[in-house]
C-alpha cells in the first residue's frame, strides 16, 4: 500500500526566512497531495493542495511543487512570520483514503 | 457556511466502557472519513462511509470498532469496551464527491478520547 515519508520532522527557522519540507511517497496511482496545517489542539486545515497533472501551485507566501517520476513533493513557505508556526503534514490519495506523512513542527522565532 | 462538526470535543472513559464518537459533514457533501491520530503521530486512516454505505473499512481495527452513515443524522464511530491504547484523537473529514479520492477532504476539529 502508499506509504508517505517526511522530512524534517522538526524546523527552526527565523522570521522572514524561508522552510521547506520534503514528501516522498510509494504509490505511482497516487494523484491527489494535499498539505494540512495543524494548531495546538485543533483539527488539521488545508492549506494547499496538488494534482499529478500540475507540477507547480502558489498562492501567496505558500507553493507546493510535484515531480511524479521521482515520486516526491515538497512545500515551501516564504517570508516566514510567527504565526506559520504549527505542525504541517503531507498526504498522498489512495483510491478511498489520504495517507499521511508524520508531520513537520515549524517554529518560527521572532 | 459550518465546517465539519464533531462532539464530543472531549470524552472520558473508564476501561471497558463504550464510546461514541459523533461527526456532521459539512453541507452538501455525502462523504465521510475517519482518522485516528495517536500523540506525536500523523493521521490513520480508518473508514471511508457515503449515506448508508461502509465503502472502505480497512483501517478498522476488526474488533470493537465500527462506524455508520445513517441516511439522517450524523455519523457514528463507535469503540466497545474501550481500552488504554484506544485513547487518541479522532477526526471526522468529509468531501462533496468521490471522483477517484482526488476530492478535497476538509476536517473536523477531533474528538479527544482519554481512557482511565
Amino acid at each position: 500500500g502508499e506509504n508517505v515519508e517526511q522530512h524534517p520532522s522538526t524546523l527552526s527557522v527565523q522570521e522572514g526566512d524561508s522552510a521547506v519540507i520534503k514528501c516522498t511517497y510509494s504509490d505511482s496511482a497516487s494523484n491527489y497531495f494535499p498539505w494540512y496545517k495543524q494548531e495546538l489542539g485543533k483539527g488539521p486545515q488545508l492549506i494547499i493542495d496538488i494534482r499529478s497533472n500540475v507540477g507547480e501551485k502558489k498562492d501567496q507566501r505558500i507553493a507546493v511543487t510535484l515531480n511524479k517520476t521521482a515520486k516526491h513533493f515538497s512545500l515551501h513557505i516564504t517570508e516566514t512570520q510567527p504565526e506559520d508556526s504549527a505542525v504541517y503534514f503531507c498526504a498522498a490519495s489512495t483510491k478511498t483514503a489520504l495517507i499521511f506523512g508524520k508531520g513537520t513542527t515549524l517554529s518560527v522565532s521572532s | 457556511n459550518a465546517g465539519v462538526m464533531q462532539n464530543p470535543r472531549h470524552l472520558v472513559r473508564r476501561r471497558g466502557q463504550e464510546a461514541r464518537l459523533r461527526c456532521s459533514p459539512m453541507k452538501g457533501h455525502s462523504h465521510v472519513y475517519w482518522y485516528r491520530q495517536l500523540p506525536e503521530e500523523g493521521l490513520k486512516f480508518m473508514v471511508y462511509l457515503q449515506k448508508e454505505n461502509i465503502i472502505d473499512e480497512s483501517g478498522m481495527p476488526k474488533e470493537r470498532f465500527s462506524a455508520e452513515f445513517p441516511k439522517e443524522g450524523p455519523s457514528i464511530l463507535r469503540i466497545q469496551q474501550v481500552v488504554r491504547g484506544d485513547s487518541a484523537a479522532y477526526f471526522c473529514a468529509s468531501s462533496l464527491l468521490q471522483r477517484g479520492s482526488t476530492d478535497t477532504q476538509y476536517f473536523g476539529p477531533g474528538t479527544r478520547l482519554t481512557v482511565l
